[in-house]
């Protein structure tokens, strides 16, 4: 059964500083992976998502994430934060080849970011 | 721009009483999804259909949800009765066709049962 691990339940960065949210996966095969951010009382915004192309995915908002197998990770990262990147953020897997919709989503990392 | 629309955005019920959330789907998405997510967590689906047909719904709690796309265009969740327990966001989502497209994500309904 395929799981994700979300490690950290709360990160708080500087303004300016490298935002780091990190993301391990389990499964037998190597997953679609996704990462989504939510804003209070909102939906979910994909963010990124790698379905076996490259390894190293460009995203909105400046994020990016590589998808390292041997380590089984996909950690999120943003060079330098914004106010506006404080959100909720959810790493989830799908099935390759399966619905990209059908998802397991980790317990999500809140990001604070200080002036 | 093409949004999943979803209604009501909040909704307070009394415990054991029925409730009704809605979702329309982005123009000609095929597949859609019912997500429940508990303060704190990630979403966990509910239920996937795709056009008019249920093709999974292993985690629905069918003695007292049910999920519905009729004409497989808008679709609704009911609970009856609900629970304390059931108090969460439930989030609708569309994608095109379910494989090699991403599923995008209403606003979600947020329920609280007292």
């Amino acid at each position: 059964a395929q799981s994700v691990t979300q490690l950290g339940s709360h990160v708080s960065v500087s303004e300016g500083a490298l935002v780091l949210l990190r993301c391990n996966y389990s499964s037998s095969v190597p997953p679609y992976l996704f990462w989504y951010v939510q804003y209070p009382n909102q939906g979910l915004q994909l963010l990124l998502k790698y379905t076996s192309a490259a390894t190293l995915v460009k995203g909105i908002n400046g994020f990016e994430a590589e998808f390292k197998k041997s380590e089984t990770s996909f950690h999120l990262t943003k060079p330098s934060a914004h106010m506006s990147d404080a959100a909720e953020y959810f790493c989830a897997v799908s099935q390759p080849g399966g619905s990209q919709g059908n998802l397991i989503f980790g317990k999500g990392t809140k990001l604070s970011v200080k002036p | 721009e093409a949004e999943v629309a979803q209604s009501p955005r909040y909704k307070i019920t009394e415990k054991s009483q029925a409730v009704a959330f809605w979702c329309d789907p982005i123009s000609g998405h095929a597949t859609l999804y019912w997500y429940r997510q508990i303060l704190g967590q990630g979403p966990e689906l509910l239920v996937q259909f795709q056009d008019e047909s249920v093709v999974d719904d292993s985690q629905l709690p069918k003695d007292r949800f049910s999920a519905e796309r009729l004409k497989g265009v808008d679709s609704t969740l009911k609970i009856q009765p609900a629970e304390l327990g059931d108090s969460a966001m439930y989030l609708c989502a569309s994608s095109w066709k379910p494989m090699n497209t991403e599923a995008f994500f209403g606003q979600g309904t947020r329920l609280t049962v007292v």
